[in-house]
């Protein structure tokens, strides 16, 4: 139980289009997704927190309009990179808790998706 | 504010050698703290988390974890180490309440040599 898929997995687009990135619990409803950025060998830095049904809620420093996220079912979350450029290739990770789960602070990883801005 | 150090970028070990991955945390209330392994490419895999209770937290693939108060630290430990190992190893810690993010460590590269 409590599996989180990405799609895609991996994604090359060039520079000024714009990449969706989808993220779905499959067996558990989220209200809570959250959308990590990890850097080549680095840590995972949250960009923003995802609740359902409202606006996400960035992190410091993230571009809210260059990051559009959109939560609009208990199981789906989108990250979508607006006009991307090199600089955003990454590896982008999500995450959900599930709202039934008397453990607030699990969260349920996604296998992660790797952009690449040409 | 929330925030976990890991000291050591990277920790070298034998094959069948106890390994150690440093981990402390600064946290305001009782802190949720879990480990993460990482594979090139992939994504998050869990290892074991600590929430109340005994100190030492056993999971998966023979890791353990020991959980000190006084010290604020909560190292990842195996006996023997295996070359199956060497991956990038995370720290994490969180509050139990709803909408709260997992603040990460910034990750030490295991490298276990045969």
């Amino acid at each position: 139980g409590a599996v989180v898929s990405q799609h895609p997995s991996r994604v090359i687009c060039k520079s000024g289009t714009s990449v969706k990135i989808e993220c779905r619990s499959l067996d558990f409803q989220a209200t809570t997704m959250f959308w990590y950025r990890q850097f080549p060998k680095k840590s995972l830095m949250l960009m923003a927190t995802s609740n359902e049904g409202s606006k996400a809620t960035y992190e410091q420093g993230v571009e809210k309009d260059k990051f559009l996220i959109n939560h609009a079912s208990l199981t789906l979350s989108t990250l979508t990179v607006t006009s991307a450029h090199p600089e955003d290739s990454s590896f982008y990770i999500c995450s959900a808790t599930d709202s039934s789960g008397a453990s607030l602070y699990e969260q349920y990883f996604g296998p992660g998706t790797r952009l690449t801005v040409t | 504010a929330q925030s976990v150090a890991q000291p050591e970028d990277q920790v070298n070990v034998a094959e069948g050698n106890p390994l150690t991955v440093k981990c402390t945390y600064s946290v305001s209330g009782n802190p949720y703290l879990f480990w993460y392994v990482q594979y090139p490419n992939r994504g998050l895999q869990f290892l074991l988390k600590y929430i109340t209770g005994d100190n030492l937290v056993k999971g998966s693939y023979g890791f353990e974890a020991e959980f000190n108060k006084s010290q604020t630290s909560f190292h990842l430990k195996k006996p023997s180490a295996l070359v199956s190992d060497s991956a990038l190893y995370f720290c994490a810690v969180t509050l139990n309440q709803a909408g709260t993010a997992l603040i990460f460590g910034k990750g030490t590269t295991l490298s276990v040599s045969s």
